[in-house]
């Protein structure tokens, strides 16, 4: 089946400083790539939809300078934190159609300290 | 503004019997429905998906769909402790230039008792 690989699977960085999150699609080709953020007991909120070689749409509330997202080629959709804040630890999950439903990337648990 | 609605639970629900977990979504043009199991700490597995009326079976899963009603629920036959997980429903809406992200609910956690 469709898989989608995302890392790291758990970063620690420092307050001020910026972390990249990847998502690939392994044996298929991901046109778009959906971006999630879940914080404890909370359910996955959609951040942004990339696509590639488009600029990304992010939903209301959500810091498109803040987030950074490029989907330079099929496979590949990155979304950057820039400057992070502890505000900003959370579970970050990565979503691509697979032309039969929607295969999630194992998510990345970031942690600002 | 789309929402899907979960009952949070806890659901406690001894091993063997039938879970039953429910989902209302608040967008009519939603046009597809997905249950997902998560684990703590893991990314969502698709369990199953449906978007006609009525009932989809797939081995012990039974997805219910009632669009008239905006319901939509998951029935989990003959449960098993390595059921127990938060089960999240989510609501896909396709706007026309593409697919949606899917609107996620807040989860059941759903436990089995041995």
């Amino acid at each position: 089946g469709a898989v989608v690989s995302q890392h790291p699977s758990w970063v620690i960085c420092k307050s001020g400083t910026s972390v990249k999150i990847e998502c690939r699609s392994l044996d298929f080709q991901a046109t778009t790539m959906f971006w999630y953020r879940q914080f404890p007991k909370q359910s996955l909120m959609l951040m942004a939809t990339s696509n590639e070689g488009s600029k990304a749409t992010y939903e209301q509330g959500v810091e498109k300078d803040k987030f950074l997202i490029n989907h330079a080629s099929l496979t590949l959709s990155t979304l950057t934190v820039t400057s992070a804040h502890p505000e900003d630890s959370s579970f970050y999950i990565c979503s691509a159609p697979d032309g039969v439903g929607y295969t999630f990337g194992s998510g990345t648990r970031l942690t600002v300290v | 503004q789309k929402e899907v609605e979960q009952n949070s639970g806890p659901l406690s629900v001894p091993e063997g019997a039938i879970a039953s977990l429910n989902c209302t979504y608040s967008d009519r043009g939603s046009q597809s429905f997905f249950w997902y199991r998560q684990y703590s700490g893991k990314s969502p597995e698709l369990i199953m998906f449906i978007y006609s009326n009525g009932d989809k079976e797939d081995g012990r899963f039974t997805a219910q769909l009632n669009k008239a009603s905006q319901y939509v629920s998951l029935l989990i036959r003959d449960s098993q402790p390595s059921d127990s997980a938060t089960y999240l429903c989510a609501a896909l809406m396709y706007s026309g230039g593409g697919a949606d992200g899917l609107t996620f609910g807040k989860g059941t956690h759903l436990i089995i008792q041995p």
